[in-house]
């Protein structure tokens, strides 16, 4: 099961910023949080991740509570071009050294920029 | 534009008939990945190669085949479909398996089994 939980749908206004928020509170120490969105037919397109410290990028920013609990994705200026499902995933460890993992998609968010 | 090349983009077969997707990457990475999307869901991991061996099997059907024939690239062969398998076929790969680094996703085979 997804370790993440998030809200189905969000909307934005153009030029705003949109504050995707993600809740993950079982993730364990070693589990890095990603972020991934998929435009209509296409696949899963990477932004950014982090393990407990903020993350920025040319595409958004990553907010990571300090107990790492949750997590905000901020994209700065929302454009058309945003709308897309964010998916927010932790990378489950399948050893106890974090020797591989995998990632398991919850339902993600469906966010609409609108003009 | 994805690194990551899904062919071919749709793919329409029966019940009875073999067909395989294939999926290639020139990035030098260790690690692939399929996964299926069914509509409005999202991806599910199906198997992972590492190093062109076989690391992970999600309980998959033996309808479907993975083979790595090298660290570039990755196929799917399918056989005896049921119309349930209609779905997106997912290719992803990255650096390593073990490790943090992101996988990075082809766009995927649209699959409809008649």
């Amino acid at each position: 099961d997804a370790k993440t939980t998030q809200p189905p749908s969000m909307d934005c206004a153009e030029g705003r910023a949109a504050n995707l928020p993600c809740n993950h509170s079982t993730i364990s120490g070693n589990e890095y949080v990603y972020w991934y969105r998929q435009i209509h037919s296409q696949g899963p397109q990477y932004i950014i991740h982090g393990l407990k410290n903020n993350e920025t990028n040319e595409m958004a920013s990553l907010i990571i509570t300090e107990d790492r609990k949750s997590s905000t994705l901020i994209l700065p200026h929302a454009t058309l071009r945003d709308t897309a499902v964010y998916y927010c995933i932790v990378r489950v460890s399948l050893t106890l050294d974090n020797q591989g993992g995998k990632l398991i998609f919850g339902q993600g968010t469906e966010l609409s920029v609108k003009p | 534009d994805t690194e990551v090349t899904q062919t071919p983009k749709h793919l329409v077969m029966g019940m009875t008939n073999k067909k395989s997707l294939k999926c290639e990457q020139h990035m030098g990475h260790r690690a692939m990945y399929w996964y299926k999307q069914k509509a409005k869901k999202p991806p599910e991991l199906m198997f992972v190669y590492s190093y062109e061996k076989l690391s992970i099997n999600e309980s998959v059907p033996s309808r479907f085949s993975p083979e790595c024939p090298n660290s570039s690239l990755l196929n799917l062969h399918l056989h005896a479909l049921q119309p349930e398998d209609s779905a997106l076929y997912l290719c992803a790969s990255s650096q390593e398996f073990q490790g943090n680094q992101p996988q990075h996703f082809g766009d995927g085979t649209r699959l409809s089994i008649l």
